[in-house]
């Protein structure tokens, strides 16, 4: 079974650009959770999906966007970048809807801020 | 839950020895548990996990302690191996769907 997939894997923006993340979860998971890694601040929530509905948020500003499509893939948007957002970007994939299972996670998008 | 911090402390061990590894939670109702391995440039691997109506849960050469008293949890690998150098983080849950807070993260170097 393929593993949790993340594309882009590198990707350098300036400040003010948005990008946008891809996640293909696990084939069978309906839920994706997305997390922001960096050095300081370690690995923080972002947000979850679940079956198209974003289920929660984590304490992130609104320039912070994603969505879940029918076939459970995810995007995540970050609009009007700035340097502070420079990370590593990482989706997990659950076969449980209620958190009592692991997150399988892809191997992230690093995105550079410059 | 929120216990993220912004320092990574480093444990050192001797290839063979064992290895402790430790995480303070600060949410009580925290009631799932996962450790997780992350190599340089992977993204987090499952290791073990713990619910919080159990005090320990043994693996493959891991072991997960639970002391709810003190909110604190702790992993045990045994004969530790080079291959086992990464950095290993704690991640708590409260059954709040797959909302799941980690913390900071611990160093595990391996000397051969």
């Amino acid at each position: 079974k393929a593993g949790v997939t993340q594309t882009p894997r590198y990707l350098i923006k300036t400040r003010g650009q948005q990008v946008t993340l891809s996640c293909s979860p696990i084939s069978g998971h309906r839920s994706v959770s997305w997390y922001q890694q960096t050095p300081g601040q370690g690995l923080q929530f972002l947000f979850e999906y679940f079956s198209e509905t974003q289920r929660n948020k984590g304490n992130f500003p609104g320039r912070f966007s994603g969505r879940q499509f029918s076939n459970s893939r995810s995007e995540m948007n970050v609009s009007t970048l700035e340097l502070g957002d420079s990370a590593l970007y990482l989706c997990a994939s659950s076969p449980s809807s209620r958190g009592t299972g692991e997150l399988f996670f892809g191997e992230g998008s690093r995105l550079t801020v410059l | 839950g929120e216990s993220v911090g912004l320092h990574l402390p480093t444990l050192s061990v001797q290839e063979g020895d064992n290895s402790i590894i430790n995480c303070a939670y600060s949410n009580s109702a925290s009631d799932y548990f996962i450790w997780y391995k992350q190599e340089s440039g992977k993204g987090p691997q499952f290791i073990i996990d713990i619910r919080s109506n159990m005090d320990k849960r043994q693996g493959q050469r891991v072991t997960v302690l639970l002391n709810k008293t003190v909110k604190h949890l702790s992993l045990q690998i045994a004969a530790t191996q080079p291959g086992d150098s990464a950095v290993y983080f704690c991640a708590e849950n409260t059954y709040n769907f797959n909302k799941f807070y980690f913390g900071s993260g611990t160093k595990l170097n391996v000397k051969p």
